[in-house]
């Protein structure tokens, strides 16, 4: 299965809404985890199962979806946002991420 | 405090094989999937294999399938990946990863990784 994430860059500014959309080449149901990854760091866990929001992670992120098409979205970006997120299936092994949306500053 | 500490990696000759390890503590191991993923510095992350908390489900990536094996001690709170017939382009950082449950799924933490170089 192939994990198609876009854009592969996306400038925004603090308080922007930002929506970031990964596509599924077969579908995985909502088997579909969101990280973000800040240089030098390891990844963090954002959303589970497509739509769960993982304790301690703000209430700002949110992902929504089904089937082939996800999206991530930031309600209102802050300075901390800036990173690199990664979508990540786990239907049917192997669990392919897709390729990174960096989130840039604008 | 969940802890997960990677070792293991270091400069290898193509070919040559190498075993990585993973150390875990704070939270209780044979409960939890463990997963194994790499980065080459700069690039994006790559799954490389994940195993249920009793070991019978266990998943590669198709780029490693037949020369990686990845294996878990529950008594000694430890993850393994043995990397045979390495080639260059398995150089990445190796990190480690804890699943929110027991079975294959997603990764809730992740240590800070070792740096494997495959190169003669």
């Amino acid at each position: 299965i192939q994990m198609t994430q876009s854009p592969s860059t996306l400038s925004a500014s603090v308080g922007d809404r930002v929506t970031i959309t990964c596509r599924a080449s077969q579908s995985i149901s909502s088997w579909l985890a969101w990280y973000q990854q800040k240089p030098g760091k390891a990844p963090n866990l954002l959303i589970y199962t497509a739509s769960n929001l993982k304790s301690g992670v703000p209430s700002r992120f949110s992902g929504s979806g089904s089937g082939t098409d996800f999206t991530l979205t930031i309600s209102s970006l802050q300075p901390d946002d800036f990173a690199t997120y990664y979508c990540q299936h786990y239907s049917s092994s192997p669990y392919t991420f897709g390729q990174g949306t960096k989130l840039e500053i604008k | 405090e969940v802890q997960l500490v990677e070792s293991g990696g270091g400069l290898v000759q193509p070919g040559r094989s190498l075993r990585l390890s993973c150390a875990a503590s704070g939270f209780t191991f044979d409960d939890y999937a463990m997963h194994w993923v790499r980065q080459v510095p700069g690039r994006g992350l790559e799954w490389v294999s994940g195993i249920s908390w009793n070991s019978r489900s266990i998943g590669y990536a198709d780029s490693v399938k037949g020369r990686f094996t990845i294996s878990r001690d529950n008594a000694k709170s430890s993850l393994y990946l043995q990397m045979n017939s390495l080639r260059a382009e398995d150089t990445a950082l190796y990190f480690c990863a804890k699943g929110q449950g027991g079975t294959l799924a997603e990764a809730d933490y992740w240590g800070q990784g070792t740096l494997v170089t495959v190169s003669s």
